[in-house]
Protein backbone atom coordinates (compact mmCIF):
# COMPACT_ATOMS: atom_id res chain seq x y z
CA UNK A 1 0.00 0.00 0.00
CA UNK A 2 0.83 3.90 -0.42
CA UNK A 3 3.52 4.66 2.26
CA UNK A 4 2.88 7.63 4.65
CA UNK A 5 5.29 8.60 7.08
CA UNK A 6 5.50 11.30 10.25
CA UNK A 7 8.09 13.00 11.76
CA UNK A 8 8.91 12.99 14.54
CA UNK A 9 7.70 10.27 15.96
CA UNK A 10 8.38 11.84 19.43
CA UNK A 11 8.58 15.13 20.64
CA UNK A 12 9.28 16.36 24.13
CA UNK A 13 8.07 19.99 24.37
CA UNK A 14 8.31 22.82 27.17
CA UNK A 15 5.58 24.48 27.82
CA UNK A 16 4.85 27.63 25.80
CA UNK A 17 6.60 26.71 22.93
CA UNK A 18 5.50 25.54 19.88
CA UNK A 19 6.00 22.10 17.97
CA UNK A 20 5.50 21.30 14.30
CA UNK A 21 4.59 17.75 12.87
CA UNK A 22 4.85 16.56 9.56
CA UNK A 23 3.23 14.02 7.15
CA UNK A 24 4.35 13.32 3.89
CA UNK A 25 3.36 10.45 1.71
CA UNK A 26 5.89 8.98 0.37
CA UNK A 27 5.04 7.43 -3.05
CA UNK A 28 1.84 9.10 -4.23
CA UNK A 29 0.49 12.71 -4.47
CA UNK A 30 -2.02 13.52 -1.21
CA UNK A 31 -4.73 16.20 -2.48
CA UNK A 32 -6.52 15.56 0.88
CA UNK A 33 -4.66 13.89 4.62
CA UNK A 34 -6.47 13.58 7.80
CA UNK A 35 -5.05 14.47 11.34
CA UNK A 36 -6.14 12.29 14.37
CA UNK A 37 -5.28 13.17 18.23
CA UNK A 38 -5.62 9.46 20.27
CA UNK A 39 -5.56 10.06 24.25
CA UNK A 40 -4.85 7.19 26.04
CA UNK A 41 -6.89 4.30 26.34
CA UNK A 42 -9.25 6.28 24.04
CA UNK A 43 -10.16 6.25 20.19
CA UNK A 44 -8.84 8.20 17.65
CA UNK A 45 -10.78 10.83 17.19
CA UNK A 46 -10.61 13.03 13.89
CA UNK A 47 -9.54 16.79 14.57
CA UNK A 48 -9.44 18.16 11.15
CA UNK A 49 -9.08 17.71 7.24
CA UNK A 50 -6.00 19.30 5.16
CA UNK A 51 -6.29 20.53 2.24
CA UNK A 52 -3.79 21.08 -0.60
CA UNK A 53 -3.96 24.60 -1.32
CA UNK A 54 -7.12 25.40 0.72
CA UNK A 55 -7.99 26.07 4.69
CA UNK A 56 -8.26 23.17 6.66
CA UNK A 57 -11.72 22.00 7.44
CA UNK A 58 -11.62 21.40 11.75
CA UNK A 59 -13.84 19.29 13.63
CA UNK A 60 -15.49 20.78 16.75
CA UNK A 61 -14.27 21.82 18.93
CA UNK A 62 -10.71 21.48 18.02
CA UNK A 63 -9.39 24.89 18.06
CA UNK A 64 -8.21 26.35 15.17
CA UNK A 65 -5.47 28.70 16.27
CA UNK A 66 -4.14 26.21 18.65
CA UNK A 67 -3.40 23.51 16.11
CA UNK A 68 -2.25 25.14 12.75
CA UNK A 69 -2.81 22.98 9.51
CA UNK A 70 -0.96 23.94 6.61
CA UNK A 71 -0.86 22.15 3.56
CA UNK A 72 1.27 23.65 1.27
CA UNK A 73 2.08 20.97 -1.25
CA UNK A 74 0.29 17.15 -2.15
CA UNK A 75 3.00 15.52 -0.50
CA UNK A 76 3.17 17.08 2.65
CA UNK A 77 1.04 18.52 5.21
CA UNK A 78 2.20 19.72 8.91
CA UNK A 79 0.40 20.26 12.23
CA UNK A 80 1.42 23.06 14.50
CA UNK A 81 0.79 23.29 17.77
CA UNK A 82 1.44 26.52 19.60
CA UNK A 83 1.60 27.45 22.99
CA UNK A 84 1.47 23.94 23.60
CA UNK A 85 0.61 23.11 27.39
CA UNK A 86 0.64 19.86 29.27
CA UNK A 87 -2.98 18.75 28.17
CA UNK A 88 -1.74 19.09 24.66
CA UNK A 89 0.32 16.01 25.17
CA UNK A 90 -1.16 13.06 23.18
CA UNK A 91 -0.61 10.84 20.22
CA UNK A 92 -1.16 12.98 16.20
CA UNK A 93 -1.32 10.50 13.95
CA UNK A 94 -2.25 11.62 10.13
CA UNK A 95 -3.27 9.62 6.86
CA UNK A 96 -3.90 10.37 3.47
CA UNK A 97 -4.72 7.98 0.18
CA UNK A 98 -4.75 8.35 -3.81
CA UNK A 99 -8.49 8.95 -3.31
CA UNK A 100 -9.17 11.81 -0.88
CA UNK A 101 -11.55 9.42 1.27
CA UNK A 102 -10.70 8.82 4.73
CA UNK A 103 -11.68 5.42 4.81
CA UNK A 104 -9.00 4.34 1.98
CA UNK A 105 -6.26 6.20 3.62
CA UNK A 106 -3.33 4.67 5.04
CA UNK A 107 -2.32 6.12 8.37
CA UNK A 108 1.45 7.51 9.46
CA UNK A 109 3.03 6.04 12.23
CA UNK A 110 2.34 8.80 14.74
CA UNK A 111 3.83 11.56 16.63
CA UNK A 112 4.30 11.11 20.54
CA UNK A 113 3.83 14.68 22.08
CA UNK A 114 4.99 15.26 25.17
CA UNK A 115 4.78 19.18 26.88
CA UNK A 116 7.11 19.39 30.16
CA UNK B 1 -21.72 10.66 22.14
CA UNK B 2 -19.88 7.85 21.53
CA UNK B 3 -21.45 6.83 18.28
CA UNK B 4 -18.70 3.74 17.54
CA UNK B 5 -18.13 1.22 20.86
CA UNK B 6 -15.85 -1.23 21.58
CA UNK B 7 -16.79 -2.56 24.83
CA UNK B 8 -14.77 -5.23 25.27
CA UNK B 9 -11.31 -3.09 26.55
CA UNK B 10 -9.50 -6.25 26.51
CA UNK B 11 -9.61 -10.16 25.35
CA UNK B 12 -7.43 -12.96 26.03
CA UNK B 13 -7.16 -16.60 23.69
CA UNK B 14 -5.03 -19.02 23.28
CA UNK B 15 -3.02 -19.81 20.11
CA UNK B 16 -5.02 -21.56 17.43
CA UNK B 17 -8.08 -20.80 18.93
CA UNK B 18 -10.80 -18.19 17.79
CA UNK B 19 -10.77 -14.42 18.76
CA UNK B 20 -14.18 -12.83 18.45
CA UNK B 21 -13.77 -8.98 18.60
CA UNK B 22 -16.93 -6.77 18.27
CA UNK B 23 -18.43 -3.50 17.90
CA UNK B 24 -21.39 -1.53 18.04
CA UNK B 25 -22.62 1.66 16.42
CA UNK B 26 -25.53 4.00 16.95
CA UNK B 27 -25.64 6.36 13.57
CA UNK B 28 -28.09 4.53 11.40
CA UNK B 29 -25.71 6.68 8.24
CA UNK B 30 -22.82 4.77 8.85
CA UNK B 31 -22.46 2.25 5.70
CA UNK B 32 -18.63 1.28 5.81
CA UNK B 33 -17.15 -0.14 8.21
CA UNK B 34 -13.61 -1.13 9.01
CA UNK B 35 -11.32 -2.66 11.34
CA UNK B 36 -7.63 -1.98 12.10
CA UNK B 37 -4.78 -3.32 14.04
CA UNK B 38 -2.74 -0.97 16.24
CA UNK B 39 0.73 -1.75 17.87
CA UNK B 40 1.32 0.38 20.17
CA UNK B 41 3.88 4.04 18.94
CA UNK B 42 2.40 3.49 15.73
CA UNK B 43 -0.04 4.36 12.97
CA UNK B 44 -3.34 1.88 12.88
CA UNK B 45 -3.19 -0.80 9.71
CA UNK B 46 -5.93 -1.38 7.35
CA UNK B 47 -7.04 -5.12 8.04
CA UNK B 48 -10.90 -5.62 6.98
CA UNK B 49 -13.57 -3.38 5.76
CA UNK B 50 -17.73 -4.33 5.12
CA UNK B 51 -20.27 -2.08 3.24
CA UNK B 52 -23.41 -2.33 4.37
CA UNK B 53 -25.00 -4.01 1.68
CA UNK B 54 -23.07 -7.45 2.91
CA UNK B 55 -23.06 -9.01 5.70
CA UNK B 56 -19.94 -10.98 5.64
CA UNK B 57 -16.53 -10.78 4.35
CA UNK B 58 -13.63 -12.88 4.72
CA UNK B 59 -9.66 -12.49 3.94
CA UNK B 60 -7.48 -14.96 5.07
CA UNK B 61 -8.12 -16.01 8.70
CA UNK B 62 -10.12 -12.65 9.60
CA UNK B 63 -13.92 -12.41 9.06
CA UNK B 64 -16.20 -9.51 9.50
CA UNK B 65 -19.88 -9.88 9.70
CA UNK B 66 -22.04 -6.96 9.94
CA UNK B 67 -25.70 -7.29 11.67
CA UNK B 68 -27.34 -3.99 10.41
CA UNK B 69 -30.77 -4.72 12.28
CA UNK B 70 -29.06 -4.64 15.90
CA UNK B 71 -26.43 -2.29 14.34
CA UNK B 72 -23.18 -4.82 15.28
CA UNK B 73 -20.32 -5.92 13.91
CA UNK B 74 -18.01 -8.65 14.59
CA UNK B 75 -14.36 -9.28 13.89
CA UNK B 76 -13.55 -13.17 13.59
CA UNK B 77 -10.00 -14.52 13.93
CA UNK B 78 -8.81 -17.73 13.21
CA UNK B 79 -6.92 -19.29 14.43
CA UNK B 80 -5.42 -16.90 16.52
CA UNK B 81 -1.67 -16.24 16.22
CA UNK B 82 0.53 -14.56 18.52
CA UNK B 83 1.21 -12.03 16.46
CA UNK B 84 -2.24 -10.91 16.12
CA UNK B 85 -1.61 -9.36 19.66
CA UNK B 86 -2.64 -5.90 19.49
CA UNK B 87 -5.19 -3.07 19.97
CA UNK B 88 -7.96 -3.52 17.42
CA UNK B 89 -10.36 -0.69 16.51
CA UNK B 90 -13.52 -0.68 14.57
CA UNK B 91 -14.53 2.36 12.46
CA UNK B 92 -17.65 3.79 10.67
CA UNK B 93 -17.86 6.08 8.26
CA UNK B 94 -20.84 7.33 6.24
CA UNK B 95 -19.01 7.21 2.93
CA UNK B 96 -21.79 9.08 0.88
CA UNK B 97 -20.80 12.23 3.26
CA UNK B 98 -17.94 14.41 2.46
CA UNK B 99 -14.77 12.79 2.51
CA UNK B 100 -16.41 9.38 4.35
CA UNK B 101 -14.88 10.81 7.54
CA UNK B 102 -13.85 7.91 10.00
CA UNK B 103 -15.07 7.42 13.51
CA UNK B 104 -13.42 5.24 15.59
CA UNK B 105 -14.13 2.75 18.53
CA UNK B 106 -12.13 2.88 22.18
CA UNK B 107 -10.38 -0.11 20.65
CA UNK B 108 -9.85 -3.59 22.22
CA UNK B 109 -6.84 -4.81 23.27
CA UNK B 110 -6.52 -8.77 21.80
CA UNK B 111 -3.36 -11.22 23.17
CA UNK B 112 -2.90 -14.38 22.16
CA UNK B 113 -1.23 -16.42 24.09
CA UNK B 114 1.05 -19.32 23.07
Amino acid sequence: GAVVSQHPSRVICKSGTSVKIECRSLDFQATTMFWYRQFPKKSLMLMATSNEGSKATYEQGVEKDKFLINHASLTLSTLTVTSAHPEDSSFYICSAGLTGWATEAFFGQGTRLTVV
Amino acid sequence: DQQVKQNSPSLSVQEGRISILNCDYTNSMFDYFLWYKKYPAEGPTFLISISSIKDKNEDGRFTVFLNKSAKHLSLHIVPSQPGDSAVYFCAASAKSGNTGKLIFGQGTTLQVKP
